[in-house]
């Protein structure tokens, strides 16, 4: 089961937004609105930042946003904190795996 | 408020079998609509979902590795256990436990609370 497609790498400056996108097929992302993000700290595990494609889980601010269009969600983050330094990973429901499946990660940078 | 530990040995040899332990606490997999599940990240690399099990002993397996898992649940105890076959040097990882999110419709196919994780060595 392939993973979904995330950059490597983004940057920003404090104050300003940024956007990670993560590409699938109709098979997964495509096809169901069960998209959710994770936020990962160095050593640290994952927070579930968004879930099915828009939602934030009481307690996450609302800067953090999610999207979708066709084969592509969309996790936009705006205000860019310091703290907002971190690994970011997609996961999508797949109809081929029925256990879902993760992006390969994106690190971002805050300049 | 929910948490959850992972155990079990920090090292296994090729071949044998891994048996790790997700005790949790602030709610009961005898609960309707509740599921916990496991999920790894080799160092430096990305997560994959490994196994789920629902309060009703439905289970789901990551298709490349079905073969070699098993995931059970101990109600009684709070404790859900994952067994994998076989291990080899590329299952090396941090493997995680985490709280399945259910909302008004069901699944939501998300993973809201998680455990700390715990570093598996694969080495002879």
């Amino acid at each position: 089961q392939s993973a979904l497609t995330q950059p490597a790498s983004v940057s920003g400056s404090p104050g300003q937004s940024i956007t990670i996108s993560c590409t699938g097929t109709s098979s997964d992302v495509g096809g169901y609105n069960f998209v959710s993000w994770y936020q990962q700290h160095p050593g640290k595990a994952p927070k579930l930042m968004i879930y099915e494609v828009t939602n934030r889980p009481s307690g996450v601010s609302n800067r953090f946003s999610g999207s979708k269009s066709g084969n592509t969600a969309s996790l936009t983050i705006s205000g860019l904190q310091a703290e907002d330094e971190a690994d970011y990973y997609c996961n999508s429901y797949s109809s081929k795996s029925t256990l879902g499946i993760f992006g390969g990660g994106t690190k971002l940078t805050v300049l | 408020q929910i948490t959850l530990k992972e155990s079990g040995p920090t090292l296994v040899k090729p071949t044998q079998t891994l048996t790790l332990t997700c005790s949790f606490s602030g709610f009961s997999l005898s609960t309707s609509a509740v599921g916990v599940g496991w999920i790894r990240q080799p160092p430096g690399k990305a997560l994959e979902c490994l196994a789920l099990i629902y309060w009703d002993d439905d289970k789901r397996y990551s298709p490349s590795l079905k073969s070699r898992l098993t995931i059970t649940k101990d109600t009684s105890k709070n404790q859900v256990v994952l067994t994998m076959t076989n291990m080899d040097p590329v299952d090396t990882a941090t493997y995680y436990c985490a709280h399945r999110l259910m909302d008004d419709y069901g699944d939501s196919e998300a993973f809201d609370h998680w455990g700390q994780g715990t570093l598996v060595t694969v080495s002879s």
